[in-house]
């Protein structure tokens, strides 16, 4: 089975300029989720989708950040105007919904690198 | 969600059996320890769950106490491929699907030839 797939790997952008993060999660699963790690930090939830809903976007920083998931598929995290605070790379993983389904459903892409300069 | 402290960093050589101890002395009673792994440029991989005693599968053991405050991995006979950093988080088992992870600072293991 394909992993979680996320896309582009390394993006450099400008202060102000807008990105947009794509995720595309293991076929079948109803969970979403995004995280980021920036510099020296510690790795943070950000929001979390089951199908095209937000269950909880308790960890998104600011509304300069907007994950959308429309039709329950990918993904896609929008940064903008991007700040040089948002500089880090940002993970998307999903996850069964089913009950009984162990955290161990959690599968990781290899992240996004981005870097606001 | 219960804090978790582990050593920042680990040196170990190839062959030997590295043991990751982990804190978290506020875990709740419906939390189960979960370690992760994450190698450099990719996301982190579940490498092993457990709520008490022990548990073992192909990659390593995990050693949980009766008063569940600590757990250890235990890495058996390491490689230079093992070189990675280990985090370890205590939330919602099997039963809670859905549920976001907590994570720490993690330990990075260093394994040298």
């Amino acid at each position: 089975e394909a992993g979680v797939t996320q896309f582009p790997s390394h993006s450099v952008i400008e202060k102000g300029q807008t990105v947009t993060l794509r995720c595309d999660p293991i076929s079948g699963h109803d969970n979403l989720y995004w995280y980021r790690r920036v510099m020296g930090k510690e790795i943070k939830f950000l929001l979390h989708f089951v199908k095209e809903s937000k269950q909880d976007e308790s960890g998104m920083p600011n509304n300069r950040f907007l994950a959308e998931r429309t039709g329950g598929t990918y993904s896609t995290l929008k940064v903008q105007p991007a700040e040089l605070e948002d500089s880090g790379v940002y993970f998307c993983a999903s996850s069964h919904t089913t009950p009984g389904t162990a955290n161990y459903g959690y599968t990781f892409g290899s992240g996004t690198r981005l870097t606001v300069v | 969600l219960a804090k978790t402290t582990q050593p920042i960093s680990m040196d170990s050589y190839e062959g030997q059996e590295v043991n990751i101890t982990c804190s978290h002395n506020n875990i709740a009673t419906n939390d189960y320890i979960t370690w992760y792994q994450q190698f450099p440029s990719q996301g982190p991989r579940f490498i092993i769950q457990g709520y008490k005693t022990k548990v073992t599968n192909e990659v390593a053991s995990l050693f949980i106490p009766a008063d569940r405050k600590s757990s250890t991995l235990s890495l058996p006979r390491v490689s230079l491929s093992d070189t990675a950093v280990y985090y370890c988080l205590v939330g919602p088992g099997p039963k809670a699907a859905g549920n976001k992870l907590t994570f720490g600072g993690g330990t990075r293991v260093l394994v040298k030839p």
